[in-house]
């Protein structure tokens, strides 16, 4: 099993469409991340968290630390919203960044 | 501000080659940090540097790949005698402090195939 579970791996949304990406993980973490990779390659950081609850425009991160998950939700999405999903966790105080397989996520006009 | 920059963009090498990939983090970042990702495959990590501190090098995947950071600041990742499976996406990021409390920022990647 995979310490990192993303779902679901692929997601197809109408525009407009409230949108969520799920991950659960099952070691202990110090941060949470979600990052966005468009096609073409380049990975951009969305939120770094590790409590509560962060927004940033249309897009939403939670966690529940006790439960070990964390949701990130997208209002109104948009075709230029479609790229793949990733979540990342950060196990301790080092770098090692352990990787979601990740969602694809594609928003059709 | 300047991102994150990698050279080369593309790296086509035979295979039992040598090849160096380099990383120029943001400046005034202290932590750096090296990725791979393979066709059809998630994200793994290889190698992070926290200040002058040793490397955490537990995601090197053999003893063909190290790396090294220079002044704090430019990373070279140098991968010796080539596999094909070495063929990947490599991926830089830097962080303005310790990995737990600061924000990843990425480069745009290399992508090595070995033929």
């Amino acid at each position: 099993k995979n310490e990192v579970e993303q779902s679901p791996q692929n997601l197809t949304a109408q525009e407009g469409e409230f949108i969520t990406i799920n991950c659960s993980y099952s070691v202990g973490i110090s941060a949470l991340h979600w990052l966005q990779q468009h096609p073409g390659g380049g990975i951009v950081s969305l939120f770094m968290l590790s409590s509560g609850k962060k927004k940033h425009g249309r897009l939403i991160a939670t966690i529940n630390i006790q439960e070990k998950h964390s949701s990130l939700h997208i209002t109104a999405s948009h075709p230029r919203d479609s790229a793949v999903y990733i979540c990342a966790v950060l196990g301790g105080s080092q770098g090692n960044l352990i990787f979601g397989k990740g969602t694809k996520l594609s928003v059709k006009p | 501000g300047a991102g994150v920059s990698q050279s080369p963009s593309n790296k086509v090498t035979e295979k039992g080659k040598d090849v160096e990939l380099r990383c120029d983090p943001i400046s005034g970042h202290t932590a750096l940090y090296w990725y791979r990702q393979s066709l059809g495959q998630g994200l793994e990590f290889l190698i992070y540097f926290q200040g002058n501190s040793a490397p955490d090098k537990s995601g090197l995947p053999s003893d063909r790949f190290s790396a090294e950071r220079t002044g704090g600041s430019v990373s070279t990742l140098t991968i010796q005698r080539t596999q094909q499976e070495d063929s990947a996406v490599y991926l830089c990021a830097s962080s303005l402090g310790l990995a737990r409390n600061n924000e990843q920022f990425f480069g745009p990647g290399t992508r090595l195939t070995v033929l």
